[in-house]
């Protein structure tokens, strides 16, 4: 597609539930980024993935969280057993050079 | 771990005044520089970068940012603010061969008309 592509945009879920955001990454770039922007603070890093490497999960604040990419395209970040602490916008990004992104729209998950 | 800096959370300028965001970076090594923008109800999108060569930067909407290495500082200017430069601009950061971004917390301008 034209840009990265995000779902849902907007996501409400309870306590203790477990969520799937989806990106879709601009066809053919290698790179893909989650991050995650937390109401009045930056940019935090969460995964990485490039091409067929594994991927930099250095940037998971915990075990809830993981993320997988399939067939070297579309990726899908999973939070188990969610908490209030999870709400935040959740950004994708994708790169063909590894450091010109573009970024999609974002998730915005609301954890009651 | 490296930090990026944004010194200013809010600021507030009528048209045409100038505009100067500081940035301010911790690590000694390479990097790799970027200012995004952010306007209201967009996705963040990239407004310039430095990776090396002359160190004034000329992005898109008229907007430049000078590296100045031995200060760790990407500031970001405009000679004269138009009301749609209106956003939130973020700093990043990454260092040497890596390819995540540090991002700072972001600076809200706010341009009165």
């Amino acid at each position: 597609g034209a840009g990265v592509s995000q779902s849902p945009s907007n996501k409400v879920t309870e306590k203790g539930k477990d969520v799937e955001l989806r990106c879709d990454p601009i066809s053919g770039h290698t790179a893909l980024y989650w991050y995650r922007q937390s109401l009045g603070q930056g940019l935090e890093f969460l995964i990485y993935f490039q091409g067929n490497s594994a991927p930099d999960k250095s940037g998971l604040p915990s075990d809830r969280f993981s993320a997988e990419r399939t067939g070297g395209s579309v990726s899908t970040l999973t939070i188990q057993r969610t908490q209030q602490e999870d709400s935040a916008v959740y950004l994708c990004a994708s790169s063909s050079d590894g450091f010109g992104y573009t970024f999609g729209s974002g998730t915005r998950l609301t954890v009651v | 771990a490296q930090s990026v800096s944004q010194h200013n959370h809010h600021v507030i300028l009528s048209e045409a005044a100038s505009l100067e965001l500081g940035c301010n970076y911790s690590y000694g090594g390479t990097v790799n520089l970027f200012w995004y923008v952010q306007y209201p109800g967009q996705h963040l999108q990239l407004l310039l970068k430095y990776f090396s060569g002359d160190p004034l930067v000329k992005g898109i909407k008229g907007f430049e940012a000078e590296f100045i290495k031995s200060k760790f500082s990407f500031n970001l200017r405009k000679p004269s603010v138009q009301w749609s430069d209106t956003a939130e601009y973020f700093c990043a950061v990454n260092e040497g061969s890596a390819r995540q971004l540090t991002f700072g917390s972001g600076t809200q301008l706010t341009v009165l008309p």
